[in-house]
């Protein structure tokens, strides 16, 4: 079985763009999260969809949006780029509280 | 607020010998605890979780981690790390909410040398 696939893996953005990544869990897992990894911390959270809808939304501003899809697929957007929104994004997906979170590899996004 | 903190920046082992990795968490329940390990520009890899029942926790790779409620710890040990086991190496706790969502530690270093 394929593991939680991100794509792209990497990706350079200009100040002010607009990005979409991209998640697509473990066959049968229903829960996504996503998470920000800033070099030389540990990740952040940002959002946790179940069942196509938002479970929960960490401390980062209304520039960074998400959804999943009937698939169970989810995608992170993020508006008006800034350049500390350079980071590792990591997809992490669940089939349920007590099972534990598998990451995908993540998308490394530079803003310049 | 819970949170996890991992004291130790970088560490070096010699190859052989053995490890072990502090992580202390804030929480007011029984947490529940998870020891990831991640190679460079890789995400994030499950060595070994911790939910309920027996305190000492056997992962992959020959870690184990021991969770000691009086000490607010879950430290991560293995009796002879290898030359691959160089990584950075993060705590975590889930938060027990709606979410379960996780609160990672800033990471430990470990570089091995031969």
């Amino acid at each position: 079985d394929a593991g939680v696939t991100q794509s792209p893996t990497h990706l350079i953005k200009t100040r002010g763009q607009h990005v979409t990544l991209r998640c697509s869990p473990i066959s049968g897992h229903k829960s996504v999260s996503w998470y920000q990894q800033v070099l030389g911390q540990g990740p952040q959270f940002i959002f946790q969809y179940y069942e196509k809808e938002e479970r929960g939304r960490g401390n980062f501003p209304d520039r960074f949006s998400a959804r999943q899809f009937p698939n169970y697929s989810s995608e992170l957007n993020v508006n008006a780029l800034l350049l500390g929104d350079s980071a590792l994004y990591l997809c992490a997906s669940s089939s349920g509280q007590g099972s534990g979170y598998t990451f995908g590899s993540g998308t490394r996004l530079t803003v310049v | 607020a819970q949170s996890v903190t991992q004291p130790d920046i970088h560490i070096t082992v010699s190859e052989g010998a053995s490890l072990e990795l502090r992580c202390n968490y804030s929480y007011g329940a029984t947490p529940y605890l998870f020891w990831y390990v991640q190679s460079p520009g890789q995400g994030l890899q499950l060595l070994l979780k911790y939910f309920s029942g027996d305190t000492l926790v056997q992962g992959i790779k020959g870690f184990e981690a021991e969770f000691k409620r009086s000490q607010s710890s879950f430290n991560l040990r293995k009796p002879s790390v290898h030359w691959s086991d160089a990584a950075e190496y993060f705590c975590a706790v889930g938060d027990g909410g709606a979410t379960n969502k996780l609160i990672f530690g800033t990471g430990t270093l470990l570089a091995v040398q031969p």
